[in-house]
């Protein structure tokens, strides 16, 4: 594809429910990345894939936020139960390498708010 | 793990002038230095990068310098335009366990004033 990819663009989720957001990384692309971005901050970090495998899992808040790349392509981040501080800017990076000094290319991100 | 300071937070120059964000990392064996930067609503975009084994590189208005001893890198913009308005950030890859993290700073918020 031209770029990463996410979806859905924005989710109104009710508190205590279930969301699952969609990353299209780059075809080809080996790493992936998940991030979180509060207002007004800088993004971080929650998960790392390289292919399917789950390298890094250590930024995850929560066990309520679950991470999956089942065939090293298409990326899922679900959240379960959502609370109110969970409202953010999911953000999806891929990069071609395994990771070292290559560039990443971002998703336009998908805006989470939990009322 | 590693730790990104990002400085000032906010800078408001007059178009034409320069402008320089500074960031400090603490993991040594960190080796490439990106810088993004991300209009209101958009994706991060990278605009320009270093690694461990450079001390300076430029691209046009934009130049990054990084001082491995001391753990520093610069972003350093001349002759600024008002499109040049946006939040910078700078990164820092370290890696370890065969695995890889991006940390990012806080953000610079850049307003050129035309």
């Amino acid at each position: 594809g031209a770029g990463v990819s996410q979806s859905p663009r924005y989710k109104v989720a009710k508190r205590g429910q279930d969301v699952a957001l969609r990353c299209d990384p780059i075809s080809g692309h080996v790493s992936l990345f998940w991030y979180q971005q509060a207002l007004g901050q800088g993004p971080e970090f929650l998960t790392y894939f390289q292919n399917e495998a789950q390298l890094d899992k250590s930024g995850l808040p929560s066990d309520r936020f679950f991470a999956e790349r089942p065939e090293g392509s298409v990326s899922t981040l679900k959240i379960q139960r959502t609370q109110q501080e969970d409202s953010a800017v999911y953000l999806c990076a891929s990069s071609l390498g395994p990771g070292l000094g290559t560039e990443a290319f971002f998703g336009q991100g998908t805006r989470l708010t939990v009322v | 793990g590693e730790n990104v300071e990002q400085h000032p937070s906010t800078l408001s120059v007059q178009e034409g002038d320069s402008a320089v964000i500074k960031c400090t990392y603490s993991d040594s064996a960190s080796n490439y230095f990106p810088w993004y930067k991300q209009e209101l609503g958009k994706r991060p975009q990278l605009i320009i990068d270093i690694r461990s084994n450079v001390g300076e590189k430029k691209d046009q208005r934009i130049a990054v310098t990084l001082n491995k001893t001391a753990k520093h890198f610069s972003l350093h913009i001349t002759e600024t335009q008002p499109e040049d308005s946006a939040v910078y950030f700078c990164a820092a890859l370290s890696s370890g366990a065969g695995s890889y993290q991006l940390t990012f700073g806080k953000g610079t918020k850049l307003s050129v004033i035309p």
